[in-house]
């Protein structure tokens, strides 16, 4: 089966940096995805791995070893705004697979 | 601008009362695909389509249909909705590197 793990929960505060591990299992592996989603709302991209290594995009990195099947998200400078669901999710083959999601809330 | 929809946003029905939740999106993309959001379960895949007239299950497609007649939509179907099909639905439709997510349908069978 398919194995995609994240922590639940996590607190950060305002202005900090935090870090948002996701391990996975899978079988077949087309790349990492991490989807940003706010309560009640559709999941936005953020950012895509296939390659290991590091990818910047503004304030939000993603980290992707395949070797080890983990990769992070790396949230700098934190705004109230970050508070969120961060889905981590696996694509292999033709299909996609999601971690539980990890619920960041931000405090001042 | 590049949008997927989704209609209804909010449905409450009966346990075996035929529903149909549609699904459009304009990017002009050959994947498309339902998923089923739950809290502690995360998004499951329930069907997907590579094209127009391929389809297939996803992890969780029992109980539901769904068909790709033109590229543009791809409606999900319940047969028979039970209870255990309440949940939040959303359509995806996939670029090169990424999924757009339609705004999500709130289901209640009753």
């Amino acid at each position: 089966g398919q194995n995609i793990d994240q922590p639940t929960e996590m607190t950060a505060t305002e202005g900090a940096i935090v870090q948002i591990n996701c391990t996975y299992q899978t079988s077949g592996f087309n790349g990492l995805f991490w989807y940003q989603q706010h309560a009640g709302e559709a999941p936005t991209f953020l950012s895509y791995n296939v390659l290991d290594g590091l990818e910047e995009k503004g304030r939000f990195s993603s980290f992707l070893s395949r070797s080890k099947g983990y990769s992070y998200l790396l949230l700098k400078e934190l705004q109230m705004k970050d508070s969120a669901s961060y889905l981590c999710a696996v694509g292999t083959g033709n299909q996609f697979y999601f971690g539980t999601g990890t619920s960041l809330t931000v405090i001042p | 601008e590049a949008q997927v929809t989704q209609n209804p946003r909010y449905l409450i029905t009966v346990t075996g009362k035929k529903l149909t939740v549609t699904c459009s999106q304009n990017m002009n993309h050959e994947y498309m695909s339902w998923y089923r959001q739950d809290p502690g379960l995360g998004l499951r895949q329930i069907y997907y389509s590579m094209n127009v007239e391929v389809t297939d299950k996803g992890d969780v497609p029992e109980g539901y249909k769904v068909s790709r007649k033109e590229k543009r939509n791809f409606p999900l179907i319940l047969e028979s909705p039970s209870p255990n099909q309440t949940s939040l639905y959303f359509c995806a439709s996939s670029g090169p590197l990424t999924q757009y997510f339609g705004p999500g349908t709130r289901l209640l069978v009753l």
